[in-house]
């Protein structure tokens, strides 16, 4: 079975500071990854996926994340934090093999950015 | 214009109660989800249905059950509330089998319902 982990149920930086939230997973096989943010009262919205090709994938609002397979980690960051940034981010992991996508989810992370 | 719109997007009931929960897209998806988010913001699938054919059936209690008239629709019905069932409830789609891929779909999420049972 596939699981992911998220180091840290919450993360403070500030304004302008460098963003590192973190991200493992456990699968017998590379799954494909998602990191997914969700803004206080609504709903998940993609921010990047990695599915095959280039490990350094960079995503919306200046996010981006790099898959190591040998670490089996896709660690999500930012080089400057905004205070739009402040949210809830969540990890997922879709297996490659099942012809259909099974998000499995991490208990997420909130980023925290003061001024 | 919404993508992914569901309805009610609070409701507060009663334990044993029945509730409906309904699940509309605009976007020419195939694909389509219910997840629970609970208090702790944990995400985990409930359902996901393909061209109205269920695909995912996780291990979730019988007194849910979803419905799919048409594949712009998912409804989650709910018989019996229990206080346990108070979570948010989230909708989502995707281009889904006939989009090419559909593991690296992107989902797109709606507002969710936050469900209160008392």
């Amino acid at each position: 079975a596939q699981s992911v982990t998220q180091l840290g149920s919450h993360v403070s930086v500030s304004e302008g500071a460098l963003v590192l939230l973190r991200c493992n997973y456990s699968s017998s096989v590379p799954p494909y990854l998602f990191w997914y943010v969700q803004y206080p009262n609504q709903g998940l919205q993609l921010l990047l996926k990695y599915t095959t090709g280039a490990t350094l994938v960079k995503g919306i609002n200046g996010f981006e994340a790099e898959f190591k397979k040998s670490e089996t980690s896709f660690h999500l960051t930012k080089p400057s934090a905004h205070m739009s940034d402040a949210a809830e981010y969540f990890c997922a992991v879709s297996p490659m093999n099942t012809g259909f996508q099974k998000l499995v989810f991490g208990t997420g992370t909130r980023l925290l950015v003061s001024p | 214009d919404t993508a992914v719109s569901q309805t009610p997007k609070y409701l507060v009931t009663q334990m044993g109660n029945d509730k409906s929960i309904k699940c509309e897209q605009n976007l020419g998806h195939d694909t389509m989800y219910w997840y629970k988010q609970d208090s702790k913001k944990f995400l985990k699938i409930m359902f996901s249905y393909n061209n109205k054919e269920l695909i995912i059936n996780e291990t979730v209690p019988n007194r849910f059950s979803p419905k799919s008239p048409d594949k712009a629709h998912l409804n989650l019905h709910i018989n019996s509330l229990e206080l346990g069932d108070s979570a948010v409830y989230f909708c989502a789609s995707s281009q889904g089998l006939a989009g090419g891929l559909p593991t690296t779909d992107t989902q797109y999420f709606g507002p969710g319902t936050r469900l209160t049972v008392l």
